[in-house]
């Protein structure tokens, strides 16, 4: 596609459940990113895929959140068992090998009830 | 750490006014600095810079680094009200740091 997209836009969930956000990268982007960012904050990094390179997860902030990603394509991030303090904005981007720029999508707002 | 420092943390100005952003940083691997305009969920991509010294433009906005002082700025000039974002840094090279942005808000 034009550019990089993410589903659901908006989720509201109870605590304790299970969330599944999805992003479809730009076509050809080898690279893929999931952020966090909480409200007033910064972009807080999660994971990063590059090509079939096993994936850097320094940023995964609890054993609660994965992260998978189909070849150079789809990825799902999954947070099992939410807790209030996940509710933020989760953003994913996309990137050329070896080109620094990253596109983002728009988002999904997650809260956490 | 790894780190990027932006400042200030928000900015109030009237249309028609310059404003610079900066933006300093301490990234092990660095090779790009990255400007970003934030105004509902996604950052949108505004500049890349690798080399010190290079300003790069685009209409009113421009924006130069100095990798001898670790650090960089955004200025846009005859700002407009929709000028107003937060406004994100970010370096590093495959994996980026991101600063927490300054808060630009232009009145009319």
């Amino acid at each position: 596609g034009a550019g990089v997209s993410q589903s659901p836009s908006n989720k509201v969930t109870e605590k304790g459940k299970d969330v599944e956000l999805r992003c479809d990268p730009i076509s050809g982007h080898t690279a893929l990113y999931w952020y966090r960012q909480r409200l007033g904050q910064g972009l807080e990094f999660l994971i990063y895929f590059q090509g079939n390179s096993a994936p850097d997860k320094s940023g995964l902030p609890s054993d609660r959140f994965s992260a998978e990603r189909t070849g150079e394509s789809v990825s799902t991030l999954t947070i099992q068992r939410t807790q209030q303090e996940d509710s933020a904005v989760y953003l994913c981007a996309s990137s050329s090998l070896r080109v620094d720029t990253q596109y983002f999508g728009p988002g999904t707002r997650l809260t956490v009830l | 750490e790894d780190k990027v420092v932006q400042s200030p943390l928000s900015l109030v100005v009237h249309e028609g006014d310059t404003v610079t952003l900066n933006c300093s940083y301490e990234v092990t691997n660095f090779r790009s600095l990255l400007w970003y305009k934030q105004e509902k969920k996604a950052p949108t991509f505004l500049f890349m810079l690798t080399s010190s010294g290079i300003e790069k433009k685009s209409g009113r906005l421009s924006s130069i680094l100095d990798k001898k002082e670790l650090s960089s700025i955004l200025n846009i000039t005859a700002t407009q009200t929709g000028d107003s974002a937060i406004y994100l840094c970010a370096g590093g090279s495959e994996k980026l740091v991101f600063g927490k942005g300054t808060k630009l808000t232009v009145n009319p």
